[in-house]
């Protein structure tokens, strides 16, 4: 079945400083690779995604890095500040055809932004 | 002009007791799911349905039933609920389905179900 982890679980960093989660699928049919960000008490929102034929992406604080070949995306978030806490959750899309694509949510890290 | 509505928000009862959980969403999506984010933060996949139809049931008890009246509505029934039901159910929903690669989901509030 799908393997999804996240590593570290929790990562606390102080304010400025950047955090690397590193997200790791076993599917090679993956195809699309979100991050979302939930903070305390609030839904999951998607924060960034990326597609199978970019290898990397930015927008503003943020990016995201596709390594498909080693099955891996991580999120990168410069210049840290405490509203960035929260847990973040990785999704790569398990593209199975038709209408089963299967959005399955990694295993989250609980970022903490010191100030 | 919510998305992802879903009601209730909290939710206290009793073990044994039977709970529903709507959800209802506006974004003309194709797609809706039901997820459970447990005590550890961990958001597991119940079900997905397909334009009213189940499409994902992922080895949830069978006192767990979802229902679609139509593509915009996916309610969930629990039947006997136990103590270890307690958690947060969220609602989502997404367009992408057929190998359309845009699958951003929108989750609804979610539902704090706490059984004593």
């Amino acid at each position: 079945g799908e393997n999804v982890e996240q590593h570290p679980s929790t990562l606390s960093v102080q304010e400025g400083d950047s955090a690397v989660i590193k997200c790791t699928y076993s599917d090679s049919a993956s195809n699309y690779f979100p991050w979302y960000k939930q903070e305390l008490g609030k839904r999951p929102q998607l924060i960034i995604d990326i597609r199978s034929n970019v290898g990397e992406k930015k927008d503003q604080r943020i990016a995201v890095t596709l390594n498909k070949t080693a099955k891996h995306f991580s999120l990168h978030i410069t210049e840290t500040q405490p509203e960035d806490s929260a847990v973040y959750f990785c999704a790569p899309l398990h593209d199975y055809g038709g209408a089963t694509n299967k959005l399955i949510f990694g295993t989250g890290t609980l970022l903490a932004v010191q100030p | 002009d919510t998305a992802v509505s879903q009601t209730p928000k909290y939710l206290v009862t009793q073990m044994g007791n039977d709970k529903s959980i709507k959800c209802e969403q506006n974004l003309g999506h194709d797609t809706m799911y039901w997820y459970k984010q447990d005590s550890k933060k961990f958001l597991k996949i119940m079900f997905s349905y397909n334009n009213k139809e189940l499409i994902i049931n992922e080895t949830v008890p069978n006192r767990f039933s979802p229902k679609s009246p139509d593509k915009a509505h996916l309610n969930l029934h629990i039947n006997s609920l136990e103590l270890g039901d307690s958690a947060v159910y969220f609602c989502a929903s997404s367009q992408g389905a057929g190998g359309v690669v845009n699958t951003e989901a929108f989750f609804g509030q979610g539902t704090r179900l706490t059984v004593v």
